[in-house]
């Protein structure tokens, strides 16, 4: 079975400052990635996803992740945070023999501060 | 367009009642879930339902129970109500194949 380890559940940066969020998965098959944002009082919304093809990839809000298979590892980055990045972030993995189905890791809180 | 709305909001439930969280999309998805969120554990699959007139257990599913109604609703069903089911509830539906999913905006559910 796929799972997920965010190491941190509190990560605090300053205003400007680089923003690593750090996931790592477990998977004994091709995994998809993705990370998801939760504001306060709020449902999660999707930052941004790997499937297949580029390792690089690009989501909302200036956010990317790398999926290294290497090192099992897809780790969230934003060079500059904004107070307005401060929220909870989930790293999730689904695979094919799943169907859609996601797990979660427990969630890393980011605090940016002014 | 509403995506996946969930009702109620927000309730208060004395131990041992019943209540059914209420669950719609209109996405055309096939594929619709119900999660829990507890802090420091995440989110953790309680149901789900691949597609329409099927339904699952996920990880946590003891003394839940789901219905199927039809494409667009997916509810959940709590017979006899515990403090442990204190929480909150997600909903989300997705397309069939690997590509996320749509929240709902949760149930925060107390049982005193």
């Amino acid at each position: 079975a796929q799972s997920v380890t965010q190491l941190g559940s509190h990560v605090s940066v300053s205003e400007g400052a680089l923003v690593l969020l750090r996931c790592n998965y477990s998977s004994s098959v091709p995994p998809y990635l993705f990370w998801y944002v939760q504001y306060p009082n709020q449902g999660l919304q999707l930052l941004l996803k790997y499937t297949t093809g580029a390792t690089l990839v690009k989501g909302i809000n200036g956010f990317e992740a790398e999926f290294k298979k290497s090192e099992t590892s897809f780790h969230l980055t934003k060079p500059s945070a904004h107070m307005s990045d401060a929220a909870e972030y989930f790293c999730a993995v689904s695979v094919e023999t799943s169907g859609s189905r996601l797990t979660f890791g427990e969630g890393t809180q980011l605090t940016v501060n002014p | 367009n509403a995506g996946v709305t969930q009702t109620p909001k927000f309730q208060v439930l004395k131990t041992g009642q019943s209540m059914t969280l209420q669950c719609a999309q209109d996405m055309n998805h096939n594929s619709m879930y119900w999660y829990r969120q507890d802090p420091g554990m995440g989110l953790r699959l309680i149901y789900y339902s691949a597609s329409e007139g099927t339904t699952d257990k996920g990880e946590v599913p003891n003394g839940y129970n789901v219905s199927r109604l039809n494409k667009r609703e997916f509810s959940l069903r709590l017979e006899s109500a515990a403090p442990s089911q204190t929480s909150v509830y997600f909903c989300a539906s997705s397309v069939k194949g690997n590509y996320g999913y749509t929240f709902g905006s949760g149930t925060r559910l107390t049982v005193v």
